[in-house]
């Protein structure tokens, strides 16, 4: 089945900085969806963005589906940004969202 | 307020017991699955569903059982709990087709625990 690989695992980041999550993906994909964890357990869908670049204020998503990678930037982190990043992906031919292994993200004030 | 519900929030169940987990959606979504969370590891699909009437196998079906008879429910049947399937349980859906506003909605979760 497809590989879906997230990094780095864990990142902790001071309030203010910038980062750049990574997921790499072994098979062409129909779909690609970037998704954050909240310290509650809380699942929220952040992008779907399959191909090209989207921008949600201090965040953006790029994926070049080509070379079978996507990145989602976060820009002057906020405590509120902790948690998990997730990239789920969506194999050609099949209707199942496979999720990454995701990035532990704490941003301290 | 339109959403996913799922219920219960927490459960304790006995090996060998049987239950089902409840999930409703509001959004006329087609598209509907279950997924299980381990302690520190990303989402596992269990089963899932394109519309009503239709479901198919995920990562991790063994164990559980499922069915789509309307398009708002999609019940988690255990049907013979095992302490291996203590785990959060998260149902999603979203729209078959992407469009505007797609993406996968997910509910708060089920917390199980089989002792």
């Amino acid at each position: 089945g497809i590989q879906v690989e997230q990094s780095p695992p864990d990142l902790i980041l001071q309030e203010g900085a910038n980062s750049t999550l990574r997921c790499n993906f072994s098979d062409s994909v129909n779909n690609l969806q970037w998704f954050h964890q909240n310290p509650w357990g809380q699942l929220i869908n952040l992008f779907y963005i399959p191909s090209g670049t989207k921008q949600n204020g201090r965040l953006s998503a790029t994926t070049v589906a080509t070379e079978r990678y996507s990145l989602l930037y976060i820009s002057s982190s906020q405590t509120t940004d902790s948690g998990v990043y997730f990239c789920a992906v969506e194999p050609r031919d099949t209707d199942k969202l496979i999720f990454g292994t995701g990035t532990r993200l704490q941003v301290f004030p | 307020n339109a959403g996913v519900t799922q219920t219960p929030k927490f459960q304790v169940l006995k090996t060998g017991q049987s239950m089902t987990l409840q999930c409703a959606q509001d959004m006329n979504h087609e598209y509907m699955s279950w997924y299980r969370q381990d302690p520190g590891m990303g989402l596992r699909l269990i089963h899932y569903s394109v519309g009503a009437g239709i479901t198919d196998q995920g990562e991790v079906p063994n164990g559980y059982n499922v069915s789509r008879s309307t398009t708002e429910d999609f019940p988690l049947r255990l049907l013979s709990a095992a302490p291996s399937q203590t785990s959060v349980y998260f149902c999603a859906s979203s729209y078959s087709a992407p469009g505007p506003n797609y993406g996968y909605t997910f509910g708060s979760g089920t917390r199980l625990t089989v002792v």
